[in-house]
């Protein structure tokens, strides 16, 4: 178990709506990652969380946004959702932007109808 | 989005063998990961590789950073059940994103 929590862990929205997924970090790490794993698929970085601020973002619209706490938690926001959204997605965390110490959340599975 | 080449895309072995799995890109990476992933679980990191050529133990894991810095390999040895999920490799580059392949999903049978 690597002590990255991710809720909720399913999810059924319907096309259109807007969701939100949470992320708490490792105790130490302050640094948090965002990918999109659709199914049979490899993870794809969605963005990059350092010390609050966005560190790196990926090839993801803007209606997928996110905020860091001071606490390192985090959130992944996506509005008006489509039905290729559905996927599983995982946040990790780290301490700086070392890839090598990133430890992943077990994902939260969304659906999207 | 970008995604290496990860080959083969499943494996159904028998328990003792050995299984060798590659990963290739167009771009050069300046650090090669492979990673595990079991059912409702994220991925877990094996081994990270950080030199054009270096070769790396994991106990019964191995893995080689190619010299062209394109492309990596990942060796398991005397596989054992609990060895079955997906392997997946992952390159950065300098831009620090991570670029995973789409993964290779290993049965081994008892």
């Amino acid at each position: 178990e690597t002590g990255v929590t991710q809720s909720p862990t399913h999810l059924i929205k319907t096309r259109g709506q807007q969701v939100t997924l949470r992320c708490s970090s490792q105790s130490g790490h302050n640094t948090v990652s965002w990918y999109q794993q659709a199914l049979g698929q490899g993870p794809q970085f969605i963005f990059q969380y350092y010390r609050e601020e966005e560190n790196g973002r990926g090839n993801f619209p803007p209606r997928f946004s996110g905020l860091q706490f001071p606490n390192y938690s985090s959130e992944l926001n996506v509005n008006a959702l489509e039905l290729d959204d559905s996927a599983l997605y995982l946040c990790a965390s780290s301490f700086m932007a070392g890839v090598e110490t990133q430890y992943f959340g077990p994902g939260t599975r969304l659906l999207v109808l | 989005g970008q995604q290496l080449n990860q080959s083969p895309q499943s494996m159904f072995i028998q328990e003792g063998e050995d299984v060798s799995m590659n990963c290739t890109s167009s771009s050069i990476f300046n650090t090669w990961l492979w990673y595990k992933q079991d059912p409702g679980e994220g991925p877990v990191l094996l081994i990270a590789l950080y030199k054009a050529g270096e070769l790396t133990s994991n106990g019964r894991l191995t893995a080689q950073f190619g010299i062209t810095r394109k492309d990596s390999f990942l060796n398991i040895s005397a596989s054992i059940p609990s060895d079955v999920g997906i392997y997946f490799c992952a390159g950065q580059g300098g831009s620090e994103k991570l670029v995973f392949g789409k993964g290779t999903k290993l049965t081994v049978n008892p």
